[in-house]
């Protein structure tokens, strides 16, 4: 069956630290993946996006890394802030062409002062 | 200036009655999408529909309908509800032929007593 799990459901870090978050799929062949941030009450909001000939795709404090033989992606955020606390959302498509984005469980990242 | 807005952010109703959420983005896009969001925080898709026509349904119930006036709006219609029903109703729109990235509304959250 296809998944797509994000392996910590809770992750606490101390600010200034890196945040490293993962996100593994089965059973689909994106051909790119996308990371959203969702806070409590909103909707999702889009970071970044990787595409699958890519290795690793910047913005400011954040990395992303696209694995498509582990079918893996790792989201950094460096010099992590009690602001970047939130649920980060990787998302990929089905390459049907109807942009049908799948989600993940979603990772509920802390910054703690 | 809200780009995708969906109304209402509340709904509180009993078991059997018919209940709509309206959406509506003024992003110019060509897609928008239904997505349900249950209390374990997974983020489903249930419909996208694309220049009024439905290119993706998702294995939801018949009690759900979309119904597309024009590009703009994409409103979801509920018929007998049920327990199950419960949770967030996210609308989203991306643009037809770009990277995917899609732009959400700040979701409606249903209960049904």
């Amino acid at each position: 069956s296809q998944k797509i799990e994000q392996n910590s459901e809770a992750l606490n870090i101390q600010e200034g630290k890196t945040a490293t978050l993962t996100c593994n799929y089965t059973n689909y062949s994106p051909a790119y993946l996308q990371w959203y941030r969702q806070d409590p009450g909103r909707g999702p909001v889009f970071l970044l996006l990787i595409r699958e000939n890519e290795k690793e795709k910047r913005k400011e404090r954040l990395k992303v890394t696209f694995d498509t033989t582990l079918k893996q992606s790792l989201f950094h955020i460096t010099a992590s802030q009690p602001a970047d606390s939130a649920t980060y959302l990787c998302a990929l498509d089905d390459q049907t062409g109807a942009n049908n984005l799948f989600f993940g469980t979603g990772t509920r990242l802390t910054v703690i002062p | 200036d809200t780009a995708v807005s969906q109304t209402p952010k509340y709904l509180v109703t009993q078991m059997g009655n018919d209940k709509s959420i309206k959406c509506e983005q003024n992003l110019g896009h060509d897609t928008m999408y239904w997505y349900k969001q249950d209390s374990k925080k997974f983020l489903k898709i249930m419909f996208s529909y694309n220049n009024k026509e439905l290119i993706i349904n998702e294995t939801v119930p018949n009690r759900f309908s979309p119904k597309s006036p024009d590009k703009a709006h994409l409103n979801l219609h509920i018929n007998s509800l049920e327990l199950g029903d419960s949770a967030v109703y996210f609308c989203a729109s991306s643009k037809q032929g770009s990277t995917g990235e899609l732009f959400f509304g700040e979701g409606s959250r249903l209960t049904v007593l």
